[in-house]
C-alpha cells in the first residue's frame, strides 16, 4: 500500500536554530500538504505544493515539493517556542484522489 | 460554524461499552471526514462522506465501527463494544467540495478516547 515515511520522528532544537524534515513516499505524488499540530488541536494546514520542484515559502516556513515527485522537505528558519508541536506530511491516496494519505509525523521541540 | 466542532473533546468508558463522537462540519463543507490518530503515530484514515454519495467505509478497522452522516450536516461516529485498543483521538475534518489537493481539510481538535 502508499506509504509516507517521515523523518526525524522527533528534534529537540535551540531557539533560533533552523529546522529541517522531510518525507518520502514509495509511489508518485501530485500534491503534497505540510501540516502542524498543535497539542490539544487538530491540525492546520501550512504549506500546500502542486508542482515538481516547487518551492513555496509561508514565513519562515519553506516547503520543497520534489523532483522525482516522491518526496518533499519542510524547512523552519530561526525557529521560536510556538513553532513547538508536530509536523505532517500529507498527499492524495491514490486509490481515492478524495483521501489523504499522511506521514508519521516530526515532533518538534525548540528549547529556550 | 467558523470551525470544525467535535464532541465530546475527552470520552473515557469501560471496556464493552458503546460510544457516540460527533461532528460539526463548517456550514457548506460537503465532505466529511474520520481519522484515527494513536498516540505518537500518524493519521488514520476511517471514513468519508461527499454529499449524497455513499459514503468510503474502506479504512473501518472492524465492524464495530460505523459513521452516519445526514445530509450535509453533522456526522456520528458510533465504536460499539469497545475495545482497549479502540483508544485514541478521533479527528474530523470537512472540506469544501471533496477537491482535497486544492486546500487540504479542516479539521476540528478532536475527540480523545480513552477505554480503561
Amino acid at each position: 500500500g502508499q506509504q509516507l515515511n517521515q523523518s526525524p520522528q522527533s528534534m529537540f532544537i535551540q531557539e533560533g536554530e533552523d529546522v529541517s524534515m522531510n518525507c518520502t513516499s514509495s509511489s508518485i505524488f501530485n500534491t503534497w500538504l505540510w501540516y502542524k499540530q498543535d497539542p490539544g488541536e487538530g491540525p492546520v494546514l501550512l504549506i500546500a505544493l502542486y508542482k515538481a520542484g516547487e518551492l513555496t515559502s509561508n514565513g519562515r516556513l519553506t516547503a520543497q515539493f520534489g523532483i522525482t515527485r516522491k518526496d518533499s522537505f519542510l524547512n523552519i528558519s530561526a525557529s521560536i517556542p510556538s513553532d513547538v508541536g508536530i509536523y505532517f506530511c500529507a498527499g492524495p491516496f491514490s486509490g481515492s484522489a478524495r483521501q489523504l494519505t499522511f506521514g508519521s509525523g516530526t515532533q518538534l521541540t525548540v528549547l529556550p | 460554524g467558523a470551525g470544525v466542532s467535535q464532541s465530546p473533546s475527552n470520552k473515557v468508558t469501560e471496556k464493552g461499552k458503546d460510544v457516540e463522537l460527533r461532528c460539526d462540519p463548517i456550514s457548506g463543507h460537503t465532505a466529511l471526514y474520520w481519522y484515527r490518530q494513536r498516540l505518537g503515530q500518524g493519521l488514520e484514515f476511517l471514513i468519508y462522506f461527499q454529499g449524497n454519495s455513499a459514503p468510503d467505509k474502506s479504512g473501518l478497522p472492524s465492524d464495530r465501527f460505523s459513521a452516519e452522516r445526514t445530509g450535509e450536516s453533522v456526522s456520528t461516529l458510533t465504536i460499539q463494544r469497545t475495545q482497549q485498543e479502540d483508544s485514541a483521538v478521533y479527528l474530523c475534518a470537512s472540506s469544501l467540495t471533496g477537491q482535497i489537493t486544492l486546500s487540504g481539510y479542516t479539521f476540528g481538535s478532536g475527540t480523545r478516547l480513552t477505554v480503561v
